[in-house]
């Protein structure tokens, strides 16, 4: 059983315009929450972060909103930019458990010039 | 500049040969993990480790050993390999196991 689910596998935006990746959770006491950006031939790289303690974080282009109460998150890009594409994986931490990090499947955006 | 490292990148070899992928980290991070990719499944993890000679099974264990002998280095070790470890390795190091991760850049492994 999935505990992070991305249901979208791919995304296609035009260049300019807002890009939205989705992200549900089954566990209700995961508190910390991650989005990861990998370019192919790279490793995954860090992007943007928040804790349940907040429902909004924002860093330049990119926003990330959590909706607990629907178990829900989304990354949202404005403006999506070529180099924007990649594949996003969201991912889910308890921090109060000695459970690790849980990653969700990926989705691939494809941003078009 | 801090990294992640991984050796060798690409890496194709027959089933039941012992091979060992290496990882090592300049950032002094205690914790580090070892996940595989394959498509449509995304990243699981094989195994962390949360100090020098502390490591635990993952997600995906079966068929891989670590080991974490220096707090820079973490190999992975598949004893016999089998077709079905045919994927993309990433190895991670973090210095907290709920906080950002660094990978580095992957091995791919084919076992034919």
């Amino acid at each position: 059983d999935q505990q992070v689910k991305q249901n979208s596998p791919s995304l296609s935006v035009q260049e300019g315009r807002i890009s939205i990746l989705n992200c549900d959770y089954t566990n209700s006491m995961f508190d910390y929450f991650l989005w990861y950006k990998k370019y192919p031939a790279e490793g995954p790289t860090f992007l943007i972060s928040i804790s349940s303690i907040k429902d909004k974080n924002e860093d330049g282009r990119f926003t990330v909103f959590l909706n607990k109460s629907a178990k829900h998150l989304s990354l949202h890009i404005v403006p999506s930019q070529p180099g924007d594409s990649a594949v996003y994986f969201c991912a889910a931490s308890d921090r109060g458990s000695q459970g690790n990090l849980i990653f969700g499947k990926g989705t691939k955006l494809s941003v078009k010039p | 500049e801090a990294q992640v490292t991984q050796n060798p990148r690409y890496l194709i070899t027959v089933t039941g040969k012992k091979l060992t992928v290496t990882c090592s980290q300049n950032m002094n991070h205690e914790y580090m993990s070892w996940y595989r990719q394959d498509p449509g499944l995304g990243l699981r993890q094989i195994y962390y480790s949360m100090n020098v000679e502390v490591t635990d099974k993952g997600d995906v264990p079966e068929g891989y050993k670590v080991s974490r002998k220096e707090k820079r280095n973490f190999p992975l070790i598949l004893e016999s390999p089998s077709p079905n470890q045919t994927s993309l390795y990433f190895c991670a190091s973090t210095p907290n196991r709920h906080g950002e991760q660094y990978f580095g850049p992957g091995t791919r492994l084919t076992v034919t």
